[in-house]
């Protein structure tokens, strides 16, 4: 089973800051695999990103993943208000189907 | 617009039973799988369980096999999840989402599942 370890678990920034997350799995993962996402307090998560670089629709373009084999970075160009929120990466594998990071809080310093 | 919307959820006491249900809109529901997620309060995401758009594969995580079932009506539009022998640990929200370029999008609000006596 791939385990999926996110830093920092925290992150402090201010609105126009660039964020820099970060997603290191145990085992190597197939790009196509790896998704991100973005939950706030009260509501379910959204798809951000797929494929490890590609955004999904209505993304903004401040949201940027790269990355291969085991490690995988989500980089938020210039903070906005509204991206104040839990960021997850996930991994799609067999079995468990689908497998998450723990999250990485991106909290107003 | 695509929309799933969870219902079902309740209190439990635990060794209970309880049968989520996810109504799908907005797309050919058929042609997609489909997964439950759940969170527990405060804490991160974890996968329960995957069905296939003809249901003719299914996987469950460890830590629910044997006690839930996941199920789906393509002509109803509708995915379902049995949840039997509850315990205090599945105390969670349940999501469904569509299983898309092996993500999960979109996602639906949820339905919260309080295991308790």
């Amino acid at each position: 089973e791939i385990v999926l370890t996110q830093s920092p678990g925290t992150l402090s920034l201010s609105p126009g800051e660039r964020a820099t997350l970060s997603c290191r799995a145990s085992q190597s993962v197939s790009s196509s695999y790896l998704a991100w996402y973005q939950q706030k307090p009260g509501q379910a998560p959204r798809l951000l990103i797929y494929g490890a670089s590609s955004r999904a629709t209505g993304i903004p373009d401040r949201f940027s993943g790269s990355g291969s084999g085991t490690d995988f970075t989500l980089t938020i160009s210039r903070l906005e208000p509204e991206d104040f929120a839990v960021y997850y990466c996930q991994q799609y594998g067999s079995s468990p189907k689908h497998t998450f990071g723990q999250g990485t809080k991106l909290e107003i310093k | 617009e695509v929309q799933l919307v969870e219902s079902g959820g309740g209190l439990v006491q635990p060794g209970g039973s309880l049968r989520l249900s996810c109504a799908a809109s907005g797309f050919t529901f058929s042609s997609y799988s489909m997964n439950w997620v759940r969170q527990a309060p405060g804490k991160g995401l974890e996968w329960v369980s995957y069905i296939s758009s003809s249901s003719s594969t299914i996987y469950y995580a460890d830590s629910v096999k044997g006690r839930f079932t996941i199920s789906r009506d393509n002509a109803k539009n509708s995915l379902y999840l049995q949840m039997n022998s509850l315990r205090d640990e599945d105390t969670a929200v349940y999501y469904c989402a569509r299983g898309s370029l092996r993500c999960l999008d979109p996602w639906g609000q949820g339905t919260l599942v309080t295991v308790s006596s």
